[in-house]
């Protein structure tokens, strides 16, 4: 087992509405959870990070966290086709702060206007 | 969030020859930084991870004689790909850790490797 999963997708949606990402992870000391995005040819860049069981909102983005079963999720409401890109999905190993993060394969978003 | 400067941003380089790649942290002191790989359409693959002041520490199944890193300031990492051969062209991306709320890490720009 992967130690953070995604679907590869493609995942597509129409421009405005919501698209849904979703990431599980086995590590179960997992304390911080992140999500990138990453544009075809660029470096990842940070949207948001999760800590807290729950949800987690920053403008169009929210995060859900389940540690009880182990998933974490990203919504974008209101989609653009600027947001037409990759999202990665990255866990930090362990309950410490310095721990490494491990990513997952990442899912592509094409939001068709 | 954090500033990291990675330079150069793509490199073309014959088979057998060595490639430094630097990495900087130009707002913030980064007693950590991380070196990544992306092979196309696959995600980020940690390499190792770069201690100011001390060895690095590499990721099972990296070579630590082939890819040689050195962190010897607190806002500067180099990775040096050595007798680089076809299969090192990568995507090879630096981070360091914020230490900020939840301590995300910010990459830098990456840099495209193409060993000919």
């Amino acid at each position: 087992q992967k130690e953070v999963e995604q679907n590869s997708g493609p995942l597509s949606v129409p421009e405005g509405a919501i698209a849904s990402l979703n990431c599980t992870y086995s590590d179960r000391g997992s304390q911080s959870f992140f999500w990138y995005r990453q544009y075809s040819g660029k470096s990842p860049e940070l949207i948001m990070f999760i800590y807290s069981n729950g949800d987690k909102e920053d403008g169009r983005f929210t995060a859900q966290l389940n540690k009880a079963s182990q998933y974490v999720s990203l919504l974008i409401r209101d989609s653009q086709p600027s947001d037409s890109a990759t999202y990665l999905c990255a866990i930090r190993l362990g309950s410490s702060n310095t721990g490494k993060l491990i990513f997952g394969q990442g899912t592509t978003l094409q939001v068709k206007p | 969030g954090a500033v990291v400067s990675q330079h150069p941003s793509r490199v073309i380089c014959k088979s057998g020859t060595s490639v430094k790649i630097e990495c900087r942290s130009l707002d913030f002191q980064a007693t950590t930084m991380f070196w990544y790989r992306q092979f196309p359409k696959q995600s980020l693959m940690l390499m190792a991870t770069s201690n100011e002041g001390s060895k690095a520490t590499y990721e099972q199944g990296v070579e630590k004689d082939k890819f040689l890193i050195n962190h010897a300031s607190l806002t500067l990492s180099t990775l040096t790909v050595t007798s680089a051969h076809p299969e090192d062209s990568s995507f090879y991306i630096c981070s360091a850790r914020d230490r900020g709320q939840g301590s995300p890490l910010h990459f830098g720009n990456g840099t495209r490797l193409t060993v000919t």
